[in-house]
Order: C-alpha cells, then sequence, then structure tokens
C-alpha cells in the first residue's frame, strides 16, 4: 500500500513570490492533515480536512496561506506572497477517519527556503 | 489544549545500549502515538498507544493512561536508530481534533 506522498521534496523561492504544496493520502483515507515543522521543533498542525470540508483551519495564517481538498482525494497548500519566516518543513498526515481514534501517517514532506 | 513534554531532549549512546524515552501529558488522551523521525525528515509510525503495552522487535512502548505519560524503550540500539523521536498526544474535548507534538528527544547512537 502506498504511504501519503508529497511533492516538491524541496522548493526555493524568492521571498514575495507564490509556492503550493501537493498530497495524495493513503487511499481510503477520509482525513488529511496539513502540518508546518520548523526547525528543532515538532510539527504543528495547521489545517484539517473531513472529505473536502475544512473543519480545522484556526492554526492557518489567512492572510497569506489557503488551502483545498475539492474532491476529498488529494489537497493543495498555497502560500501567496511567502515571507522569509515560512522557511520550514510542510507536512501531510492522513488517517482513516477523524477523531482522533485513528492512527495517523505522514507524507515526506516539502522542505521550503524562501530567501 | 494538552501540552506534551519529552524527556531527556538529547541522548547519546553506544551501540548495544538500551535506553528510555519519556512523554509527560498535561491532560487526559485518546490518542497517542511515537514517532521516528529520520536524517532525511520522514516520520516514521513507531507505536499508537492510547493505553497499555505494545512491543515490535528491539521496541517497547507503554502508556500509562491514568497518570498520562508514555515510556519507549529501545534495546540493544543500532546506528539506524539515531533521529529524533517524539510523541504526540490528542484529546478531542474542547473541539480541537489534533495531535500535539513534543519537542522530541534528539537520539545520536554511536558505532
Amino acid at each position: 500500500e502506498a504511504g501519503v506522498v508529497q511533492s516538491p521534496r524541496y522548493k526555493i523561492i524568492e521571498k514575495k513570490q507564490p509556492v503550493a504544496f501537493w498530497c495524495n493520502p493513503i487511499s481510503g483515507h477520509n482525513t488529511l492533515y496539513w502540518y508546518l515543522q520548523n526547525l528543532g521543533q515538532g510539527p504543528e498542525l495547521l489545517i484539517r480536512y473531513e472529505n473536502e470540508e475544512a473543519v480545522d483551519d484556526s492554526q492557518l495564517p489567512k492572510d497569506r496561506f489557503s488551502a483545498e481538498r475539492l474532491k476529498g482525494v488529494d489537497s493543495t497548500l498555497k502560500i501567496q506572497p511567502a515571507e522569509l519566516g515560512d522557511s520550514a518543513v510542510y507536512l501531510c498526515a492522513s488517517s482513516l477517519e477523524g477523531g482522533l481514534y485513528y492512527e495517523q501517517y505522514f507524507g515526506p514532506g516539502t522542505r521550503l527556503t524562501v530567501t | 489544549g494538552i501540552q506534551v513534554e519529552q524527556s531527556p531532549p538529547d541522548l547519546i549512546l553506544q551501540e548495544g545500549a538500551n535506553s528510555t524515552l519519556r512523554c509527560n501529558f498535561s491532560d487526559s488522551v485518546n490518542n497517542l502515538q511515537w514517532f521516528h523521525q529520520n536524517p532525511w525528515g520522514q516520520l516514521i509510525n513507531l507505536f499508537y498507544i492510547p493505553s497499555g503495552t505494545k512491543q515490535n522487535g528491539r521496541l517497547s512502548a507503554t502508556t500509562v493512561a491514568t497518570e498520562r505519560y508514555s515510556l519507549l524503550y529501545i534495546s540493544s540500539s543500532q546506528t539506524t536508530d539515531s533521529g529524533v523521536y517524539f510523541c504526540a498526544g490528542g484529546n478531542p474535548q474542547g473541539g480541537s481534533e489534533k495531535l500535539v507534538f513534543g519537542k522530541g528527544t534528539k537520539l545520536t547512537v554511536n558505532p
């Protein structure tokens, strides 16, 4: 069974440029998460989807970040415009269902560097 | 929200040694997971263990939910065990269904 797939693995952009990250969850997993991991820290939740509905986006900086999961499968996270402080690893995870009763599985992440 | 504390923050071992990593959480959890983040950044699932004891090869974990802590045991450590170990817990009470991660334990196993 394929795991969570993310692309690109690495991205270098100049500040003020837009950037997008893509995630394909494990087949059959209805819940999808985007996490942000800063250097030396644990991941922090940005947004959680139940199917195509964003049910928890309280940690998403909505002035510059947006996300979508149009058909309830793969998802895109966008930053526009990027700032120097956005340099981090962006992780996607999925679980069978929500409610924290199911194990979460993580993708390899996208390492973003903003110069 | 829940707070998760891990100890020790850093651990250096010689190959073959045993170790215990600890995770304390501030409130009850119904999801508790241990992960190993390898040098390439991939988070690898080790255990889903909101309570009880599980074993997988040289690794085992115990969560005492009533006392709000979990332990990860690594026996006969190998250099490939190096990396950062995270525990993460979650509780849907209060409406936020998210895993809260500790800051991790950085393990270095020397040959």
